[in-house]
């Protein structure tokens, strides 16, 4: 399977800033995604990355909010914006090929504290 | 809204034990997918399940799926404290947009030696 790189791996942001999460594939995928997993809870889909376009976002998520680029088929990056204590949780990006019934690979996830 | 429900929420058995997990649904699936997530690190996948299979091994890992109830279970065998982790069910429906994901709220296996 891909191997998923994301940066960082953690971070501790002072409320108000911004941050911009990378996520690296080391071979060409079809699908990319990013996920939300706020403590303590289960897994969230906030949109999916579209390669040259705008992403796809999930109810409940905005685009002012978390901004996603998605530049070519190995590499996107979340921006979590104007970050408040709410938005402590962990991102993952994962990958997965263009076919219906083919598995979803994760990154490790970034860990964000919002003080 | 999570389409996937797990129980138990929490499970601790001894090592060399069965571990049993289940896992419902509420919609018709293309897939259901197991991972498991090492305290806060991201997610290792485990088996993926297609809608017109039942059963399927990997290792110490058994899956079953049945669609007619829309609950899968995952049995651990012969349990190591390695295992210890929190384990998921995901969902990948047309009706949500083939690869889309929805997860389950998990459940925390603990493995004492």
């Amino acid at each position: 399977s891909a191997v998923i790189s994301q940066k960082p791996s953690r971070d501790i942001c002072q409320r108000g800033t911004s941050l911009t999460i990378q996520c690296q594939v080391d071979s060409q995928v079809t699908m990319m995604f990013w996920y939300r997993q706020q403590p303590g809870q289960s897994l969230t889909l906030i949109a999916t990355a579209n390669q040259g376009s705008e992403a796809t976002y999930e109810s409940g998520f905005v685009i002012d909010k978390f901004p996603i680029s998605r530049p070519n088929l190995t590499f996107s990056t979340l921006t979590v914006s104007n970050m408040s204590p709410e938005d402590s949780s962990i991102y993952l990006c994962s990958v997965a090929g263009g076919s219906s019934n083919q598995p979803q690979h994760f990154g490790d996830g970034t860990r964000l504290s919002i003080l | 809204s999570q389409q996937g429900e797990e129980d138990p929420q929490a499970l601790s058995i001894q090592e060399g034990e069965n571990a049993t997990m289940n896992c419902s649904y509420k919609t018709s699936i293309n897939n259901l997918q197991w991972y498991r997530q090492n305290s806060g690190r991201g997610l290792v996948h485990l088996i993926l399940i297609r809608s017109n299979e039942r059963e399927k091994h990997s290792g110490r890992l058994r899956v079953t799926l049945d669609t007619s109830k829309k609950s899968s279970s995952l049995l651990i065998t012969a349990s190591r404290a390695a295992d210890t982790a929190s384990y998921f069910c995901a969902t990948a429906s047309l009706a949500a947009g083939a690869q889309k994901l929805v997860f389950g709220q998990g459940t925390r296996l603990t493995i004492n030696p």
